[in-house]
C-alpha cells in the first residue's frame, strides 16, 4: 500500500507565526493529495484538495503546495482557532491512506 | 447543504457484527456526484479509510479489513450502512461516515462520528 508520512508529528507555535507541515508519499501521486483539520472531539474538515486548491469557505491564510511525493500545508499567520491536528490523505489510489497527523499546539 | 448523521450500537461484543447507519439530508444518495464512505479513527491513532459505495452499488474496501466490511445503500430511507463482522478490540474506534465528492476526489462532508467499543 501507498504510505503517507507527515512531519513533524507535533509542532508548537505562536499566534501570528507562519508554519509549514510536510507530507511525503511512498510513491508519486501527482497532485492527488488532500489536507484536513481536526479539532478535539470533532470530525475532520476538508481544507485543501488536489494539493493546491482551497476548499470553499476556508480562510486564505491556508495554502497547499507540492506534487509527486512531497507536499506542504502552510498557514501564513496562525490564528487561535488554527490550533488543531492536521491530516494529509492521498486520493491517487485505493486503499486511500492518511498520514499519522500533525498536532499544532500553542507555544 | 449536505449533512450526515451516524447511528448504531456503541458497544459490540468480540466476534459479533458491528452495524452502523448514516442518514443523509440535504442531498440524495442516488446522486452521481458523490460516493458514500466510512472512515474510522482508533483512540490516539490515524484515520483509516474503510470503504465507499457509489449510487450504482459498486463498492470498494480497504484490503486490511480482510473482507469483513460490507457497505450498502438504503434508497427508500436515504441512508447507507456499514457492517463489520468478527470484530475484535482492534476495531474499537470512532467511526465516521463521509461523502466523497467525485469531482474533488476528497471527503468534503463528515458526520459527527460515533464511538464503537468492542468489549465483552
Amino acid at each position: 500500500d501507498l504510505q503517507m508520512t507527515q512531519s513533524p508529528s507535533s509542532l508548537s507555535a505562536s499566534v501570528g507565526d507562519r508554519v509549514t507541515i510536510t507530507c511525503r508519499a511512498s510513491q508519486s501521486i501527482g497532485t492527488y493529495l488532500n489536507w484536513y483539520q481536526q479539532k478535539p472531539g470533532k470530525a475532520p474538515k476538508l481544507l485543501i484538495y488536489g494539493a493546491l486548491s482551497l476548499q470553499s469557505g476556508v480562510p486564505s491564510r491556508f495554502s497547499g503546495g507540492g506534487s509527486g511525493t512531497d507536499f506542504t500545508l502552510t498557514i501564513s499567520s496562525l490564528q487561535p482557532e488554527d490550533f488543531a491536528t492536521y491530516h494529509c490523505q492521498q486520493s491517487f489510489t485505493t486503499p486511500y491512506g492518511f498520514g499519522q497527523g500533525t498536532k499544532l499546539e500553542i507555544k | 447543504q449536505l449533512q450526515l448523521q451516524e447511528s448504531g450500537s456503541g458497544l459490540v461484543r468480540p466476534s459479533q457484527t458491528l452495524s452502523l447507519s448514516c442518514g443523509v439530508s440535504g442531498g440524495s444518495i442516488t446522486s452521481g456526484d458523490y460516493s458514500w464512505s466510512w472512515i474510522r479513527q482508533p483512540p490516539g491513532k490515524a484515520l483509516e479509510w474503510i470503504g465507499y459505495i457509489y449510487q450504482n452499488e459498486n463498492a470498494y474496501y480497504n484490503p486490511s479489513l480482510r473482507s469483513r466490511a460490507d457497505i450498502s445503500l438504503d434508497r427508500s430511507n436515504n441512508r447507507f450502512s456499514l457492517q463489520l463482522t468478527s470484530v475484535t478490540a482492534a476495531d474499537t474506534a470512532v467511526y465516521y461516515c463521509a461523502s466523497r465528492i467525485v469531482d474533488l476526489d476528497a471527503f468534503d462532508v463528515w458526520g459527527q462520528g460515533t464511538l464503537v467499543t468492542v468489549s465483552s
